[in-house]
């Protein structure tokens, strides 16, 4: 079964507005991952925070980690157009080698 | 120069058929991946390779044959392909299995 499940499945926002995903998963990791897919193009990766970090920043992007809950949040703040994509979070299974995405959020921001 | 390259970028077949997707990366990592995403954006590992040897291999039927000839390289051949083979392929590479991964622009094959 998938390891890694997101919400909302679709977020829609207006531009300056913050966006808030969440990600659920279900066995002990080492790290866990957020991408993001532009329509038609490949993933990039946006931040990684292990296992024994709690929250982690890396320009308009805050990531927080549960591992008591197995969840993860990622937060946009001051969103942009072109912040518009789907975003995935990612973990890790079988002590590496094995990255399980989760379904995914599909962001729109509207200008 | 691009990190991660696959050929080809589309890719539009009859069923039955078999077909190449090859991918190389220029990053010198240790570890390449096949992914599989569908018509719903569902990724799925297919494969991972470290230093030329597979590792994972989830349940993909063996119709699906990966190759890695050198770490920098890893090509998937698919044998006798089926309506249901339809989709992106994303190759990606990492320096290890647990760091961050750099995805290619992906292959979308068709069978028709």
């Amino acid at each position: 079964s998938q390891q890694g499940e997101e919400d909302p499945q679709a977020l829609s926002i207006q531009e300056g507005e913050n966006a808030t995903m969440n990600c659920s998963y279900k066995t002990s990791i080492n790290n866990l991952q957020w991408y993001r897919q532009n329509s038609g193009r490949g993933l990039v990766h946006l931040i990684l925070i292990r296992s024994n970090e709690r929250e982690k920043h890396s320009g308009r992007l805050r990531v927080t980690l549960d591992t008591s809950k197995k969840s993860s949040s990622l937060l946009i703040t001051a969103s942009r157009a072109a912040d518009t994509a789907s975003y995935f979070c990612a973990t890790d299974a079988n002590g590496g080698f094995k990255t399980i995405f989760g379904a995914g959020t599909r962001l729109f921001v509207k200008a | 120069d691009t990190a991660v390259s696959q050929t080809p970028k589309y890719l539009v077949t009859q069923m039955g058929n078999d077909k190449s997707i090859k991918c190389e990366q220029n990053l010198g990592h240790d570890t390449m991946y096949w992914y599989k995403q569908d018509s719903k954006k569902f990724l799925k590992i297919m494969f991972s390779y470290n230093n030329k040897e597979l590792i994972i291999n989830e349940t993909v039927p063996n119709r699906f044959s990966p190759k890695s000839p050198d770490k920098a390289h890893l090509n998937l051949h698919i044998n006798s392909l089926e309506l249901g083979d339809s989709a992106v392929y994303f190759c990606a590479s990492s320096q290890t299995g647990l760091g961050e991964q750099y995805f290619g622009p992906g292959t979308r094959l068709t069978v028709t």
